[in-house]
């Protein structure tokens, strides 16, 4: 049982090109998350998803695309990548609404992304 | 508009001793409040939560209390021990809502 899986650990982008960072779960979660975490600071809500199919935007969408065709994967797209973007990027995963413990959100390790 | 406000960016505390993390919010409508620890270079991991119906919740050196009339929570570790230095995030809920909303993080640093 790996958790929530994420990759590239790192990655360095030019301004102007585009990424996917991958975000993969094997707990059988319902809702996904996208978080940017820039220095200092908490945690910003990117997207978010409470199935497959079905996506929502959070505190900080511009920028960003996601997608959530199967249960397991929820990837982020920088289209055009921005200095702004730079920061570290979280993929979360929980069972969802339903009472305590159900809304507990697991963390995966992060994307550390620099645009110049 | 912070919701959810850990005014204490950093705290330092000796090895024994408690530690005393703070966070404050301003949204009556959350029910749910957690609080995650972050190493560097990791992701965030649950710590321990409470729920609006409780006003304590203990989890071995860990405990959660929730003052309601105040909108404050706060996190008590006892006692503290080196691997407890980390960022610590609280966090809370809306009810019916599917996002979290988080502090800024407060770092805690153990001394031995």
């Amino acid at each position: 049982n790996a958790g929530v899986t994420q990759t590239p650990k790192f990655r360095i982008l030019k301004i102007g090109q585009s990424m996917t960072l991958q975000c993969t779960q094997d707990m059988n979660h319902n809702y996904m998350y996208w978080y940017r975490q820039d220095p200092g600071m908490g945690l910003k809500l990117i997207y978010y998803s409470v199935g497959a199919g079905i996506t929502d935007k959070g505190e900080v969408p511009n920028g960003y695309n996601v997608s959530r065709s199967t249960t397991e994967d929820f990837p982020l797209r920088l289209e055009l990548a921005a200095p702004s973007q730079t920061s570290v990027y979280f993929c979360a995963s929980s069972y969802g609404a339903g009472g305590p413990h159900m809304e507990t959100q697991y963390f995966g390790p992060g994307t550390r992304l620099l645009v110049l | 508009d912070q919701q959810v406000k850990q005014n204490s960016p950093s705290l330092s505390v000796q090895e024994g001793r408690i530690s005393i993390l703070n966070c404050d919010y301003t949204n009556s409508m959350f029910d749910y409040f957690l609080w995650y620890k972050k190493y560097p270079a990791e992701g965030p991991t649950f710590l321990i939560s409470i729920s609006s119906i409780k006003d304590k919740n203990e989890d071995g050196r860990f405990t959660v209390f929730l003052n309601k009339s105040a909108k404050h929570l706060s996190l008590h570790i006892v006692p503290s021990q080196p691997g407890d230095s980390a960022v610590y995030f609280c966090a809370a809920l809306e009810q019916g809502a599917q996002k979290l909303v988080f502090g800024q993080g407060t770092r805690l640093t153990i001394n031995p």
